[in-house]
């Protein structure tokens, strides 16, 4: 069947460290994947696109890598702050469609 | 306005009731998305609009579920006979339709639904 596993435990990090999130998929081909901040009683804010021939992107002090044949995605945060403290969704779209299938998330904590 | 915006931001409601659930989206997106998310979960896709006409609706749970879009631009998702499982988050999108592309999905704060 098809999954989207992200880690459903907490991550706590000291500021200033880098965070690095997986999102992990099986049974998907997507031809992108997405990565959204979400705070709470908050709808879902994009934050970057991968597309499957890309390995990697960034922006600012966000990096996505793309790994097709491992199936996994790797969100980095670098010299992470306390305002970065907020839920990161993983989201793959499916081949011909444009709905997206999201993670559960992961919880990012930044102690200052 | 700025972004999506969704009303009402919380519905309590009486199982077997019907609800009605608007979302404004952001002008001159064609796109719209109807999303619901349960506690510790992501969003689960609903149906999506393209203009007026509902271009992929295989998430709606079953017939209770219905949404519309008579004009191209707000949309009203419909919910029958309301159960106590209905009880979640309720999430809209638009995005401009980019050709050839995975176009951005703009979310609103939601709308809150709860069953009694």
């Amino acid at each position: 069947s098809q999954k989207i596993e992200q880690n459903s435990e907490a991550l706590n990090i000291q500021e200033g460290k880098t965070a690095t999130l997986t999102c992990n998929y099986t049974n998907y081909s997507p031809a992108y994947l997405q990565w959204y901040r979400q705070d709470p009683g908050r709808g879902p804010v994009f934050l970057l696109l991968i597309r499957e021939n890309e390995k990697e992107k960034r922006k600012e002090r966000l990096k996505v890598t793309f790994d097709t044949t491992l199936k996994q995605s790797l969100f980095h945060i670098t010299a992470s702050q306390p305002a970065d403290s907020a839920t990161y969704l993983c989201a793959l779209d499916e081949a011909g469609r444009r709905a997206l299938t999201f993670g559960s998330g992961t919880r990012l904590q930044v102690q200052p | 306005g700025a972004g999506v915006s969704q009303t009402p931001s919380n519905k309590v409601t009486e199982k077997g009731k019907y609800v009605e659930l608007r979302c404004d989206p952001i002008s001159g997106h064609t796109a719209l998305y109807w999303y619901r998310q349960s506690l510790g979960q992501g969003p689960e896709f609903l149906i999506y609009f393209q203009g007026t006409g509902a271009a992929d609706d295989s998430g709606l749970p079953n017939d209770r579920f219905f949404a519309v879009r008579p004009e191209g631009s707000v949309s009203t998702l419909k919910i029958q006979r309301t159960e106590r499982g209905d009880s979640a988050v309720y999430l809209c999108a638009s995005s401009l339709t980019i050709a050839g592309g995975m176009d951005t999905q703009y979310f609103g704060p939601g709308t809150r639904l709860t069953v009694l």
